[in-house]
């Protein structure tokens, strides 16, 4: 129940394309729902994130789109760029709890 | 937001020898985390640091392998010790200058390779 499950493992859109990654989880405790994007040999980096009392977040080109009923929630990268390749990681945590639950992560690679 | 440096950004140690990481935060941060991950996968918790108590531990990872300091609110050191070529891996620190959990940001990592 404290699994954030991402789909694809791996992803390669076209430039100028839109790129989805997809999470679901099964805890409905989570209350918030974090995105963290990652360039080989560096640290994660907190990207966007979306509360459950809200079934969209934008900001630039990067939308969380939350699906609270199916507990699902996605990341949309519009007009992908060839600097968006990286590996992208969804997490999920229950207020107050003390850890970050990680999706297994999708490694984005834009064809220029 | 943060900003978090590690060091030694990367090293290649021999087998059976302890290795001790530091990670700097440029502000008071309550809680520090300590991430191991391994190449293309995702990051596991190794344990979370308050100021000025015991280090909570996840499942698989015992302070004796993992010892863990934080000496004060900006500041926090992972060891590895008695190290074998499984422990080779990236190891990351990060922090929540919110007080919490959910809004991490993480250092650069430390890339290690035992022999």
């Amino acid at each position: 129940q404290q699994q954030v499950k991402q789909s694809p493992q791996s992803l390669i859109v076209q430039k100028g394309g839109i790129s989805i990654i997809n999470c679901a989880y099964e805890n409905t405790a989570f209350d918030y729902f974090p995105w963290y994007q990652q360039f080989p040999g560096k640290g994660p980096a907190l990207l966007i994130a979306i509360r459950p009392d809200v079934s969209e977040k934008k900001e630039g080109r990067f939308t969380i789109s939350f699906n609270k009923s199916a507990k699902q929630f996605s990341l949309h990268i519009m007009d992908s760029q060839p600097g968006d390749s990286a590996t992208y990681f969804c997490a999920a945590i229950i207020q107050g709890a003390q850890k970050l639950v990680f999706g297994q992560g999708t490694r984005l690679t834009i064809n220029p | 937001s943060a900003v978090i440096s590690q060091k030694p950004s990367r090293d290649i140690c021999q087998r059976g020898t302890s290795l001790t990481i530091q990670c700097q935060v440029d502000s008071q941060v309550t809680m520090m985390f300590w991430y191991r991950q391994q190449p293309g996968q995702s990051l596991t918790l190794i344990a979370t640091a308050n100021q000025g108590s015991e280090a909570t531990y996840e499942s698989g990872f015992v302070i004796d392998k993992f010892p863990i300091s934080r000496p004060n609110l900006t500041f926090s050191t992972l060891t590895v010790s008695n190290m074998s070529p499984e422990d080779s891996s990236i190891y990351l620190c990060s922090a929540d200058v919110s007080g919490g959990a959910k809004e991490q940001y993480f250092g650069p990592g430390t890339r290690l390779t035992v022999t």
